[in-house]
């Protein structure tokens, strides 16, 4: 099955600078690439979301990098603000085979150092 | 206000009793999913369904039981079986069956065992 790996586990940046979390996957039938973002006490939530059709996704201070070849993706965040922080997760599935089939790395905690 | 309710938010156990966490959602998903979430490792499926009166293991079920009676709601249980409980309990929704995209989540239950 597909496994999932993610780095680093913690994360501590000055606010204003970037932020890029790795994830590498194994199974290369995988092409849907999530990532869902945990606030301290709050639900998952999706924040973006990448298909291997295409090798970068931005939304506003977010963005996505996907390569295929070596088997992995990242998140970037620019000009990191506080409500930056959380735990941020990444994910990877073959659509169409359903959400049963995400596989979740481990999290990274995202620390926004004021 | 559509979303998805578990509860209870916090729950203590003494070994060897059953715990049932309850997630309702009413945002009129077809699918929903049990996570469970231990520091260090992503989220892991326990249980889902695609349908009323239907569901399927997930990759940890063992010591767990589910439920799907009405599209709403989708409880599971922790029985005494479970080796290890104490963990925190994510519950998910999403809109189609059978194909990835957003999964909406619960606020989650922490569940310790005393």
């Amino acid at each position: 099955g597909e496994n999932v790996e993610q780095h680093p586990s913690t994360l501590s940046v000055q606010e204003g600078d970037s932020a890029v979390i790795k994830c590498t996957y194994s199974d290369s039938a995988s092409n849907y690439f999530p990532w869902y973002k945990q606030e301290l006490g709050k639900r998952p939530q999706l924040i973006i979301d990448i298909r291997s059709n295409v090798g970068e996704k931005k939304d506003q201070r977010i963005a996505v990098t996907l390569n295929k070849t070596a088997k992995h993706f990242s998140l970037h965040i620019t000009e990191t603000q506080p409500e930056d922080s959380a735990v941020y997760f990444c994910a990877a599935s073959i659509e169409n085979f359903g959400n049963e089939k995400l596989t979740f790395g481990t999290g990274t905690r995202l620390t926004i150092i004021p | 206000d559509g979303g998805i309710t578990q509860s209870p938010k916090y729950l203590f156990r003494k070994e060897g009793q059953n715990v049932t966490l309850s997630c309702e959602q009413n945002l009129n998903h077809d699918a929903m999913y049990w996570y469970r979430q231990d520091p260090g490792q992503g989220l892991r499926l326990i249980y889902y369904s695609q349908i009323v009166n239907d569901f399927q293991k997930g990759d940890i079920a063992e010591g767990y039981s589910v439920s799907r009676e009405k599209k709403e709601s989708f409880p599971l249980t922790v029985t005494s079986a479970q080796k290890n409980p104490t963990a925190f309990y994510l519950c998910a929704s999403s809109i189609v069956r059978g194909d990835t995209g957003e999964l909406f989540f619960g606020e989650g239950s922490r569940l310790t065992v005393l």
